[in-house]
């Protein structure tokens, strides 16, 4: 497909874990992200990961790629109520540009 | 050290007149990006610029949009005669250097401008 896919919408409990999914599109993109959108807010760099790993971590944050399948997901641990928001992952299939999904928005229940 | 800086934040205009969007990069990028947000999508690609350059614009729509980057100043996003599809959230991002292939550029993004046409 031409689109990068991702679930429209995800409910956690505080203290669970959150996996977002997200299916790119071009075997070539050599970064893959994930941002975060607060309501009202642009976008926040949260990680990303080189096209050649297959895991990355960084505190609370684990990125996931499986590049056969064109898969990246995030996993959030411990997830807060602050963790609240749209989260976007996007690729970089074109040089420089990002395409992004169209975001996933996480609820985090107290 | 300030972030990449748009104003204004909210702007409403009714159809027909002209919107201007400004981009401030951060201190020392030199390449800028701008992005449309529709209702409940993802960011869209519009445009690249380098000082005094446009370097891609293949996200631009064909008419009424124009983007410009000079030596001086702030980055504009103008858009003429606007009309009520042109309400969005209008994003721009700024690297420090181009990007090329084995390196990245993260692109820092403002808080962007909510366009409104009544």
């Amino acid at each position: 497909g031409e689109d990068v896919e991702q679930s429209l919408f995800l409910s956690v409990r505080e203290g669970d874990s959150s996996v977002i999914n997200c299916t790119y599109t071009d075997s070539s993109s050599t970064y893959l992200y994930w941002y975060k959108q607060e309501p009202g807010a642009g976008l926040q760099l949260l990680t990303y990961i080189f096209s050649n790993m297959d895991m990355k971590q960084d505190q609370r944050l684990t990125v996931l790629l499986n590049k056969k399948d064109k898969h990246l997901s995030l996993r959030i641990a411990d997830t807060q109520t602050g963790d609240s928001a749209i989260y976007f992952c996007a690729e970089t299939p074109y040089g420089n540009k990002l395409v992004f999904g169209a975001g996933t928005i996480l609820r985090v229940k107290s | 050290n300030a972030g990449v800086m748009q104003n204004p934040r909210h702007l409403v205009r009714r159809r027909g007149q002209e919107a201007r969007l400004r981009c401030s990069p951060m201190k020392g990028h030199s390449h800028v990006y701008w992005y449309r947000q529709l209702p409940e999508e993802g960011l869209k690609f519009m445009v690249y610029l380098q000082k005094e350059n446009i370097i891609d614009e293949s996200g631009m729509p064909k008419e009424r949009f124009s983007a410009e980057f000079p030596k001086e100043g702030p980055s504009i996003l103008r858009i003429q005669q606007v009309v009520r599809g042109d309400s969005a959230a209008y994003f721009c991002a700024s690297t420090p250097m181009s990007g090329g292939t084995g390196t990245t550029d993260t692109q820092y993004f403002g808080p962007g401008t909510r366009l409104t046409v009544l």
